[in-house]
């Protein structure tokens, strides 16, 4: 099946920075990749989708100055926390469709985000 | 919108035994996705089973089969020969089938733990 590679794991860094989460497909390409944040226990929540060569579509409540997106090639997405602070601190998911079953939505192992 | 309701938060089972978790869910389309991911404590999301709704036959994988009842929406996952593997978060999923790019809808999640 495709694989789809999340970078970093886990990061813990001070208020006030901007972190940078990678997520790209390994063996195919997506134009498209979603971005979700999943706090303990709960579901997970989409955030955003990334669309190669446009704007990100945000979904609603999203902050897109906070949350930056960027698909710049057709295998990478970043997402940006920008100013991060405490309450930004979650586990953070993308997933990207599949070239041949694009009905089915794979995902990276997801990045654990704590903003001390 | 579409929703996807899961009702049950949590549910335990004896190892080798079966147990059915339930979902339902609510669209006013013909033509859809459904789903169901596992979340092991690595919280790496896995893809369990998957429904096209315009087959009438239940999917089946080795132990795991679903109760598809497209009039009812109602979409439950069987687990048959419980193993302790199977302790997980289970999220049933839905998905239009309009575009090739279209975003997951998630239930809550239902925490399954496994006894020995």
């Amino acid at each position: 099946g495709a694989v789809v590679s999340q970078h970093p794991s886990r990061v813990i860094c001070k208020s006030g920075t901007s972190v940078k989460i990678e997520c790209r497909s390994l063996d195919f390409q997506a134009t498209t990749m979603f971005w979700y944040r999943q706090f303990p226990k709960k579901s997970l929540m989409l955030m955003a989708t990334s669309n190669e060569g446009s704007k990100a579509t945000y979904e609603q409540g999203v902050e897109k100055d906070k949350f930056l997106i960027n698909h710049a090639s057709l295998t990478l997405s970043t997402l940006t926390v920008t100013s991060a602070h405490p309450e930004d601190s979650s586990f953070y998911i993308c997933s990207a469709p599949g070239m041949v079953a694009k009905n089915i939505q794979y995902f990276g192992a997801g990045t654990r985000l704590s903003v001390l | 919108a579409q929703t996807v309701t899961q009702s049950q938060p949590e549910m335990s089972v004896q190892e080798a035994e079966t147990v059915t978790l339930s979902c339902t869910y609510d669209t006013s389309e013909s033509d859809y996705y459904l789903f169901w991911y596992k979340q092991p404590p690595s919280r790496q999301m896995i893809l369990v089973i998957r429904q096209e709704a315009y087959k009438q036959q239940n999917a089946t994988e080795n132990r795991f089969s679903v109760n598809f009842q497209k009039a009812a929406k109602s979409f439950s996952l069987k687990i048959s020969d419980s193993q302790l593997g199977d302790a997980a978060m289970y999220f049933c999923a839905y998905r239009s089938s309009k575009g090739p790019n279209s975003k997951l809808t998630f239930g809550k999640g239902i925490t399954l733990s496994v006894r020995p």
